[in-house]
C-alpha cells in the first residue's frame, strides 16, 4: 500500500498476557518509529529504527516492551505481562531518513492499534 | 530532554474565524512539522518546515519556522468545521547525539468549531 499499515486495529486482552503489534512501513523508508498515545495526551516516543543501526530503546517504558525491526521493514513491538496502564493507540511512523535534515525527517503515520487490557 | 510547549491547549471557535497556535522549544530545532489528528486516526502530516524564517502555506493553513529556530506557528484562516481536530506540533532538534532522528511532540491542541 502507499502507507503505514498497522495491524491489528483494535485489541483486547486480559492483563499479565502478552501481545505482539505489527507495522508495516512505507517501501522504501529507512527509518521507523513507535510511539504511544494514552487517551487524551499527546504523542510518547517508544524507539526508533534506523537502517542497520542499533535501535533508540530510550522511550521504552519498562523491559515488558521490546520491538524489533526484520529486514529493514516490518516491525513488531511486543507488549509482555500486559498491564491495565499499557491502554493506549500505539502509533507507528516511517520516514525516508536518507540524511539529516530536510524533507527526509518528515515521518508519516499509520491508523494506529488501539489496545485495551482488561 | 527537549521540551516543546504548545499552546493553547485548547480553542473553542465560530465558524469563520481564523485560528493560531504555536509551539516552543528549550532548544534549536531544525525541522518543524504540523500534524492534525482527527478521532479514531493517525496524525496527519499538514505542514513542514526545514529553515529558519521559512513561511509555508497549504490551502488556508499558514506555518511559520521562527527565526530563533526556537518557535513555530500555525495558521488556521476562515475556519470549517472538519478543521476540528486535535493539532500537534513536532519537532526534530539540532541535535547529532543518539537521539537523532528522534521527533518531540506538543501536548496538542484541541480544536473545535461551532458551525
Amino acid at each position: 500500500g502507499a502507507g503505514v499499515s498497522q495491524s491489528p486495529s483494535n485489541k483486547v486482552t486480559e492483563k499479565g498476557k502478552d501481545v505482539e503489534l505489527r507495522c508495516d512501513p512505507i517501501s522504501g523508508h529507512t527509518a521507523l518509529y513507535w510511539y504511544r498515545q494514552s487517551l487524551g495526551q499527546g504523542l510518547e516516543f517508544l524507539i526508533y529504527f534506523q537502517g542497520n543501526s542499533a535501535p533508540d530503546k530510550s522511550g521504552l517504558p519498562s523491559d515488558r516492551f521490546s520491538a524489533e525491526r526484520t529486514g529493514g521493514s516490518v516491525s513488531t513491538l511486543t507488549i509482555q505481562r500486559t498491564q491495565q496502564e499499557d491502554s493506549a493507540v500505539y502509533l507507528c511512523a516511517s520516514s525516508l531518513k536518507i540524511r539529516v535534515g530536510g524533507a527526509g525527517e518528515t515521518q508519516y503515520f499509520g491508523p494506529g492499534t488501539r489496545l485495551l487490557v482488561l | 530532554g527537549q521540551q516543546l510547549n504548545q499552546s493553547p491547549q485548547s480553542m473553542f471557535i465560530q465558524e469563520g474565524e481564523d485560528v493560531s497556535m504555536n509551539c516552543t522549544s528549550s532548544s534549536i530545532f531544525n525541522t518543524w512539522l504540523w500534524y492534525k489528528q482527527d478521532p479514531g486516526e493517525g496524525p496527519v502530516l499538514l505542514i513542514a518546515l526545514y529553515k529558519a524564517g521559512e513561511l509555508t502555506s497549504n490551502g488556508r493553513l499558514t506555518a511559520q519556522f521562527g527565526i530563533t529556530r526556537k518557535d513555530s506557528f500555525l495558521n488556521i484562516s476562515a475556519s470549517i468545521p472538519s478543521d476540528v481536530g486535535i493539532y500537534f506540533c513536532a519537532g526534530q532538534p539540532f541535535d547529532r547525539g543518539s537521539t537523532l532522528g528522534r521527533l518531540y511532540f506538543g501536548r496538542g491542541t484541541q480544536l473545535t468549531v461551532w458551525p
